[in-house]
C-alpha cells in the first residue's frame, strides 16, 4: 500500500519561493503504471492541480501557474518535489502530493497525502 | 481548459435517502470523470473512476454513470459517514486536470 508524505515550512514570506517534498513509503516512485503531482486547496475553496511528473523527470504545469512551477523527482530517495516561486498570499492552501493512476481507458488521483497547510504571510 | 460545473452546490438529505449529484464538461470528455469524497480537514478520497468504475473497498451504494458531458453520482441509502463534500474532476485532456467546484452534502 503506498502512502504519501508532505513535508515543508508551513509559512512562508511573500516574493519567496515555497518548497515542499513529497516521500513515498510502500513502492517505488520510478514504477511506469503511474506518476506523481500536487494538487492544492485553499482554505474553504476547492482543489487546483499544480502540476505532474513522471520518475523520468518529465513533467507538466498548470498553465495558470506554468511560469511559477518546478517540479523535479529524486529517485534515490523515493521522493519528489514542489517549488513554486513568487508567492503570494493567494498561494495559501492545503497542498496534497497525490499518486495519479493511469491506464489505457482512465486517469485518476488513487492516493493521496494527508496534506500540509502553507500560508503566506510576512 | 475544461470547465467542471457540478450541481447543487450544496445538499440536504436525512439518512437512508438516495441523493444524485450531477456534473458537467465544456466540452466532451468521454468518460474520463473521477469523483471523490472529501471531509472536513482531511484529503480527498477517490470514489469512482473512468465515469462508473468502483475504486476498490468503496461501498457499493455509491455508483456513477454518464459519458460525453454529463454524469452524475448516486448514492443510494446515506449512511451517517456520507455526509461529506464531493468533487468530479476530468482527466480528458492528459496532465490538463480540473475539478468541479464540489457539492457540500448536509444532514437534513
Amino acid at each position: 500500500q503506498v502512502q504519501l508524505q508532505e513535508s515543508g515550512p508551513g509559512l512562508v514570506t511573500p516574493s519567496e519561493t515555497l518548497s515542499l517534498t513529497c516521500t513515498v513509503s510502500g513502492g517505488s516512485i520510478s514504477s511506469s503504471s503511474y506518476y506523481w503531482a500536487w494538487i492544492r486547496q485553499p482554505p474553504g475553496k476547492g482543489l487546483e492541480w499544480i502540476g505532474s511528473v513522471y520518475y523520468t523527470g518529465t513533467t507538466y504545469n498548470s498553465p495558470s501557474l506554468k511560469s511559477r512551477v518546478s517540479i523535479s523527482v529524486d529517485t534515490s530517495n523515493n521522493q519528489f518535489s514542489l517549488k513554486l516561486s513568487s508567492v503570494t498570499a493567494a498561494d495559501t492552501a492545503v497542498y496534497y502530493c497525490v499518486k495519479v493512476a493511469d491506464t489505457s481507458r482512465a486517469r485518476y488521483f488513487d492516493c493521496w497525502g494527508q496534506g500540509t497547510l502553507v500560508t503566506v504571510s510576512s | 481548459d475544461i470547465q467542471m460545473t457540478q450541481s447543487p452546490s450544496s445538499l440536504s438529505a436525512s439518512v437512508g435517502d438516495r441523493v444524485t449529484i450531477t456534473c458537467r464538461a465544456s466540452q466532451t470528455i468521454s468518460n474520463y470523470l473521477n469523483w471523490y469524497q472529501q471531509k472536513p480537514g482531511k484529503a480527498p478520497k477517490l470514489l469512482i473512476y473512468a465515469a462508473s468504475s468502483l475504486q476498490s473497498g468503496v461501498p457499493s451504494r455509491f455508483s456513477g454513470s454518464g459519458s460525453g458531458t454529463d454524469f452524475t453520482l448516486t448514492i443510494s441509502n446515506l449512511q451517517p459517514e456520507d455526509f461529506a463534500t464531493y468533487f468530479c474532476q476530468q482527466s480528458y485532456r492528459t496532465l490538463m486536470y480540473t475539478f468541479g467546484q464540489g457539492t457540500k452534502l448536509e444532514i437534513k
